[in-house]
């Protein structure tokens, strides 16, 4: 079965600083997808970046990257120059194919920006 | 281009009351998911369709059932509602591996 582990808790970030959100996952599979959804305080799931388990290269999307380490079975969400945006939940995922494309998410990470 | 729809917003239900939450999809996705959202815990699957008359079971599906009847729709049915379903619930659909989900704006649920 999936598994998403988020254990960090809340997270105070100054304005303009970088902050890394800790995401571990479990799976026997070697196809899947990794993904990082935001949930501001007004409650929509915002996508944010994918990561697939055969992609070389870690996926960038703006000031967003995913730090994925294969082995370690770790898929790290980077936020750089924080902007007071940004406070909200985020929320790692995974998606493994062989099981019915079933998307399982983590508990998530509250980050709030300070100025 | 309306994405992924969930109607109502929001509904108060009495224990014991049914309901069924509608959400509509015009992306022609196969994959659609219900969850529901309570605080500390994440987002935990109810039930999920991998296609049109298709359903399955997630983590979290007592208490539920559903129906996608037609590709663009997958309904959530309580049959008789609890207080332990108050609760926020998302739905989301997709193509499948390597594309995000989308989700709707969720439905607020409070049974009191």
């Amino acid at each position: 079965a999936q598994k998403i582990t988020q254990t960090q808790p809340g997270m105070f970030v100054q304005e303009k600083e970088a902050v890394t959100l800790d995401c571990t996952y479990d799976t026997s599979d070697q196809s899947y997808g990794l993904f990082w959804y935001k949930q501001p305080s007004s409650g929509e799931m915002i996508f944010l970046i994918y990561q697939g388990s055969y992609d070389e290269q870690n996926a960038t999307e703006g000031r967003y990257s995913l730090n994925f380490q294969k082995a370690r079975k770790s898929a790290n969400l980077v936020i750089s120059a924080s902007q007071l945006g940004d406070s909200a939940m985020y929320f790692c995922a995974m998606r493994v194919p062989r099981g019915n494309n079933r998307l399982a998410f983590g508990k998530g990470n509250q980050v709030v920006v300070i100025p | 281009n309306a994405g992924v729809t969930q109607t109502p917003k929001f509904r108060v239900l009495k224990t014991g009351q049914s309901m069924t939450l509608l959400c509509a999809q015009d992306m022609n996705h196969e994959y659609m998911y219900w969850y529901r959202q309570d605080p500390g815990m994440g987002l935990r699957l109810i039930h999920y369709s991998v296609g049109e008359g298709t359903t399955a079971k997630g983590e979290v599906p007592d208490g539920y059932n559903v129906s996608r009847l037609k590709k663009q729709n997958f309904l959530l049915g309580l049959e008789s509602a609890a207080p332990s379903q108050t609760s926020v619930y998302f739905c989301a659909s997709t193509y499948g591996q390597g594309s995000e989900a989308f989700f709707g704006q969720g439905t607020r649920l409070t049974v009191v």
